[in-house]
């Protein structure tokens, strides 16, 4: 099946700090990646959709100079957490998706801690 | 009115029981469903996509319902295994030749011995 690559896993910085997250399509070519972030016991956050090529749609609320997330390629897309402060602690998931209607494909999250 | 709603559970069900949920959806031009499977600290998994005919995989049954605008998850013969939340997914068309996704909150199952 297809496969999703993020890392890293997990990440501790200290507060003041950037942290960039990658997320690679490995066997397919990503036509919209999509950044979640996930608190404990909570659902599902996203973040921003991020189609190949242009800019990233950011959903309510999410700061975009705090995010930056860049989708370079098909297969890659970053975010960098600039600034990190302990707030910002939590789970970050990437998903990928090929074609249109395809299933998205999650990338085994990055475990973000701010100290 | 949320886009994808789910009911949050928990529900409890003994081993071996048939547990069933529901995802209700609100765009009627939705287009293609899914169903994910998330353990606790851990990223969702494709559990299986849901086909307008309705579509089997061992124990598991998905059901799209386009007049009442919901899908459907049946579990036969629970397993211990199976406790985790359940996560629906609907694409629709978002403008500009993209699809837009939209999770459910999730439905967690916890079967008990």
């Amino acid at each position: 099946g297809a496969v999703v690559s993020q890392h890293p896993s997990w990440v501790i910085c200290k507060s003041g700090t950037s942290v960039k997250i990658e997320c690679r399509s490995l066997d397919f070519q990503a036509t919209t990646m999509f950044w979640y972030r996930q608190f404990p016991k909570q659902s599902l956050m996203l973040m921003a959709t991020s189609n190949e090529g242009s800019k990233a749609t950011y959903e309510q609320g999410v700061e975009k100079d705090k995010f930056l997330i860049n989708h370079a390629s098909l297969t890659l897309s970053t975010l960098t957490v600039t600034s990190a402060h302990p707030e910002d602690s939590s789970f970050y998931i990437c998903s990928a998706r090929g074609q249109y209607n395809s299933p998205l494909h999650f990338g085994n999250g990055t475990r973000l801690t701010v100290t | 009115r949320k886009e994808v709603e789910q009911d949050p559970g928990p529900f409890n069900v003994p081993e071996g029981a048939t547990v069933a949920f529901n995802c209700t959806y609100s765009n009627s031009a939705s287009q293609s469903f899914f169903w994910y499977r998330q353990d606790c600290r851990k990223e969702p998994k494709l559990l299986m996509s849901v086909y307008s005919s309705g579509n089997e995989d061992g124990r598991f049954t998905a059901q799209l319902n386009r007049a009442s605008q919901y899908i459907s998850l049946l579990i036969r013969d629970s397993k211990l295994s199976d406790s985790a939340t359940y996560l629906c997914v609907v694409n629709r068309p978002g403008g500009g030749g993209y699809q837009k996704v939209t999770f459910g909150t999730g439905t967690k199952l916890q079967v008990i011995p």
